[in-house]
């Protein structure tokens, strides 16, 4: 079975210009979330889906990062603007049922904004 | 508010050592309680979990966590390391109410000498 998967592995970008990751959740996972790894920091929940609905989006930092989950399946995280505090590892996780369970996590993609 | 704490940044431990790794945490209720291990390149792997029942659980690669209600405390030990353990190592803790978002502490750099 495929684990979750992130695209890309690496970004670096500069201020002021768009850039989006996708996750690929393992098959059958209805659950999928996003955190970011700031430098040093701890790994922060952004946000929650399930299938296609955001369920929690507490965690978002600002209105720059927009998240969708199409038809339920691959989730995009896209940043518009990028500012150099974006920079971080942002992982994405799946998880089969609704409930605290284990969460599979992918590798990671690691955003450099210059 | 839901947090975790692990105090130690960086540790190095020789191989065949033993190994302790420390995780308290600050939550209202029962904590559901994770070890994760993040090798170079991979994503975060589950070593344990903790729900309910017997404090001390036994995961992967010869790792086994305790429990321990009175010291909001979830240390991560080995009793002889290997140099694959060397790896970042991260505690969470989730909770169904809060919408199955976990919440991380700021990790542990396993580093194991020859």
């Amino acid at each position: 079975e495929a684990g979750v998967t992130q695209f890309p592995s690496h970004s670096v970008i500069e201020k002021g210009q768009t850039v989006t990751l996708r996750c690929d959740p393992i098959s059958g996972h209805d659950n999928l979330y996003w955190y970011r790894r700031v430098m040093g920091k701890e790994i922060k929940f952004l946000l929650h889906f399930v299938k296609e609905s955001k369920q929690d989006e507490s965690g978002m930092p600002n209105n720059r990062f927009l998240a969708e989950r199409t038809g339920g399946t691959y989730s995009t995280l896209k940043v518009q603007p990028a500012e150099l505090e974006d920079s971080g590892v942002y992982f994405c996780a799946s998880s089969q049922v609704r409930l605290v369970n284990e969460q599979f996590f992918g590798p990671g993609t690691r955003l450099t904004v210059l | 508010a839901q947090s975790v704490t692990q105090p130690d940044i960086h540790i190095t431990v020789s191989e065949g050592a033993s190994l302790e790794l420390r995780c308290n945490y600050s939550y209202g209720a029962t904590p559901y309680l994770f070890w994760y291990v993040q090798s170079p390149g991979q994503g975060l792997q589950l070593l344990l979990k903790y729900f309910s029942g017997d404090t001390l659980v036994q995961g992967i690669k010869g790792f086994e966590a305790e429990f321990k209600r009175s010291q909001s405390s979830f240390n991560l030990r080995k009793p002889s390391v290997h140099w694959s353990d060397a790896a970042e190592y991260f505690c969470a803790v989730g909770a169904r109410h809060t919408g199955n978002q976990f919440y991380f502490g700021t990790g542990t750099s396993l580093t194991v000498i020859p």
